[in-house]
Order: C-alpha cells, then sequence, then structure tokens
C-alpha cells in the first residue's frame, strides 16, 4: 500500500554529534516532502522541506537529503543539542491532492 | 498575528456524548486540514476544507464524524456518540496555499478522552 515509513522508531545521540533520521516513501509521483518536528504535547512544527526537481536542501543546522531513485528521505541535524529531543515525521505531497502524508516518526533522544 | 488556535486543549466525554473540536486559522489562511494522531503513532488525514467547502473527505469515518469550516468562525470538527476508540489528539492546520504548494501551520491539538 502507500505509505511514508521510517527505518528506526528511536535514535540516541550524544550532545554535540550529528544525527541522521530517515524516511522512506513508496509513491515515487510525490513531489513535495516536508520534516517536521513535535514535542511532547505540543503541535507538529514545520523544520524544513524539498522539492522533487531537488536533491539537497540546507537550513540552520538542518539538511534534506532526497534520492529519489531509491525513494528515501533523510534529515540531518548537526551538532545535535538537547533541545532537538523530539519526535521527527516526515511528511509527503502527492501530485493533483492536497493533503500531507505522514510517517510513524522517529523518536531522538539526545543524552549528555 | 496569531498562529492556528484550537480549543479546546483537553476534552473528557462518556461514551455515547459529542465531542466538539474548533479550530480558528491564522489570519489570512483558507485551507484547513483535521488530522487525527493516536499515542506513539503519526497523524492521519482525515478531512481538507476551504472555506464553506469540503474537498476532501477520504480519511473520515463514514459514520459519527462531521467537519465544516463556515463563512464566519472557526472551522469544526464533531464527533457524535464517541466510542472508546475515538480518544486522540486531534491537530488543525491550515496553510494559505494548498498544501503542495505552501507550508502547513498545526495547532496545538485537542486531546479527547473518552471515558
Amino acid at each position: 500500500g502507500e505509505s511514508v515509513g521510517l527505518h528506526l522508531p528511536t535514535l540516541s545521540v550524544q550532545e554535540g554529534d550529528n544525527s541522521i533520521i530517515n524516511c522512506a516513501y513508496s509513491n515515487s509521483a510525490s513531489d513535495y516532502f516536508i520534516w517536521y518536528k513535535q514535542e511532547s504535547g505540543k503541535g507538529p512544527q514545520f523544520i524544513i522541506d524539498i522539492r522533487s526537481n531537488m536533491d539537497k536542501r540546507q537550513g540552520q543546522r538542518v539538511t534534506v537529503l532526497l534520492n529519489k531513485t531509491v525513494k528515501h528521505l533523510s534529515l540531518q541535524i548537526a551538532a545535535t543539542q538537547p533541545g532537538d529531543s523530539a519526535v521527527y515525521f516526515c511528511a509527503e505531497n502527492r501530485p493533483n491532492t492536497d493533503k500531507l502524508i505522514f510517517g510513524t516518526g522517529t523518536r531522538l533522544q539526545v543524552f549528555p | 498575528n496569531a498562529g492556528v488556535m484550537q480549543n479546546p486543549r483537553h476534552l473528557v466525554r462518556r461514551r455515547g456524548q459529542e465531542a466538539r473540536l474548533r479550530c480558528s486559522p491564522m489570519k489570512g489562511h483558507s485551507h484547513v486540514y483535521w488530522y487525527r494522531q493516536l499515542p506513539e503513532e503519526g497523524l492521519k488525514f482525515m478531512v481538507y476544507l476551504q472555506k464553506e467547502n469540503i474537498i476532501d473527505e477520504s480519511g473520515m469515518p463514514k459514520e459519527r464524524f462531521s467537519a465544516e469550516f463556515p463563512k464566519e468562525g472557526p472551522s469544526i470538527l464533531r464527533i457524535q456518540q464517541v466510542v472508546r476508540g475515538d480518544s486522540a489528539a486531534y491537530f488543525c492546520a491550515s496553510s494559505e496555499l494548498p498544501t503542495g504548494t505552501g507550508e502547513l501551520f498545526f495547532g496545538e491539538g485537542s486531546r479527547l478522552t473518552v471515558l
């Protein structure tokens, strides 16, 4: 079936290290992808997005990579901080629809 | 410019009662989306509305659930005759443009508990 899934449900990293969160999507027609961060008890917060005509996009401490060949999306967080601890979701938008399909999520835990 | 406002933040209902969740989109946003999230799971799309119109309700259960976005006032997600399985966090999101072209802003959610 159509889905957006994540490889790792929980990722633990040491403060200061880089984090990589992965996401696989199944619909090759998807043309827009977004990463969201959700802290406990709060709503999802936009981090970064990328369109299918790009393979890399950088923000402040975050980079999103898109590999359309294997339908894989990743979020890289540089110098991970305790405030980065949250659940991270990837979401895809498919052409001719106006809704985002979310993956299950990866919990990022940052320890000192 | 206030963000997406949802209320109530927490709602407790007994089985068979009705739940009404309200969402005021960001100023200038005419696209509203409702998502449901079960504990430790992702967000599941329910319905997409523009002012006075339901555009896509493919994620809405066929019975007991309804949504509206009137010309004036907030969007309302209504759940009739609630059951325990309706317990979840319900998130509203809004955008200025359809999601394929614009960023989606989420509210803090309404957490429904059915006893």
